[in-house]
């Protein structure tokens, strides 16, 4: 299986930040890189696909970018709605496998 | 819009088994695949298998190929996932998700909570 590991695994920021998420993979993985947003008690949320692809109705302030086996989630400018934890996700092989996850808290 | 609403929760012993579904509305049913991933609490999503809601065509996660089974009814447009020989360590949220092979999940299913207790 292919092993994906993000970093930071937490991370402090304030409103009006820029923010940074780093995903590695353990092969290359092509295009076939995507990022959710999950709230507490809520499912995941396509925000990024095939890395740096915006979701319909994901705002400008999210981007993503990268390239064979590691790749970046940013938030430019972060509100108040974006504290979640974030996942990367890879779709090259089966199965798919997500990161372990960055927990984004208020500083 | 597309919408993927699962049933409620369960409570289940060890050793017992658990079918979920996931009734899909708002999209053509058979042209995608519906996908299961589970989360247990604290941990990443993890993902278990998909059925191709066209043919029916199922394919599963090793890990979890000896214990489940994704099934579909086109006529209501729903996919049901049935794990059996339940454990403490299968205690999770359930989740169904849309997506074609090396797509992401575009819309996610509100979870179904599975608790295994003795």
């Amino acid at each position: 299986d292919i092993e994906m590991t993000q970093s930071p695994s937490s991370l402090s920021a304030s409103v009006g930040d820029r923010v940074t998420i780093a995903c590695r993979a353990s092969q290359t993985i092509s295009i076939n890189l995507h990022w959710y947003q999950q709230k507490a008690g809520k499912a995941p949320t396509l925000l990024i696909y095939k890395i740096d692809s915006l979701q319909r109705g994901v705002p400008s302030r999210f981007s993503g970018s990268g390239t064979g086996t590691d790749f970046n989630l940013t938030i430019s400018s972060l509100q108040a709605e974006d504290f979640a934890t974030y996942y990367c996700q890879q779709s090259f092989t089966s199965p798919p496998t997500f990161g372990q996850g960055t927990r984004l808290e208020i500083k | 819009q597309v919408q993927l609403v699962q049933s409620g929760a369960e409570v289940k012993k060890p050793g017992a088994s658990v079918r979920v579904s996931c009734k899909a509305s708002g999209y053509m049913f058979s042209s995608y695949a519906i996908h299961w991933v589970r989360q247990a609490p604290g941990q990443r999503p993890e993902w278990m298998g998909w059925i191709n809601a066209g043919s029916g065509k199922t394919k599963y996660s090793e890990k979890f190929e000896d214990r489940v089974t994704a099934m579909r009814d086109t006529s209501t447009t729903t996919v049901y996932l049935e794990l059996t020989s339940l454990k403490l360590e299968d205690t999770a949220l359930y989740y169904c998700a849309r997506g074609r092979t090396s797509d992401p999940f575009d819309f996610w299913g509100q979870g179904t909570l599975v608790t295994v207790s003795s």
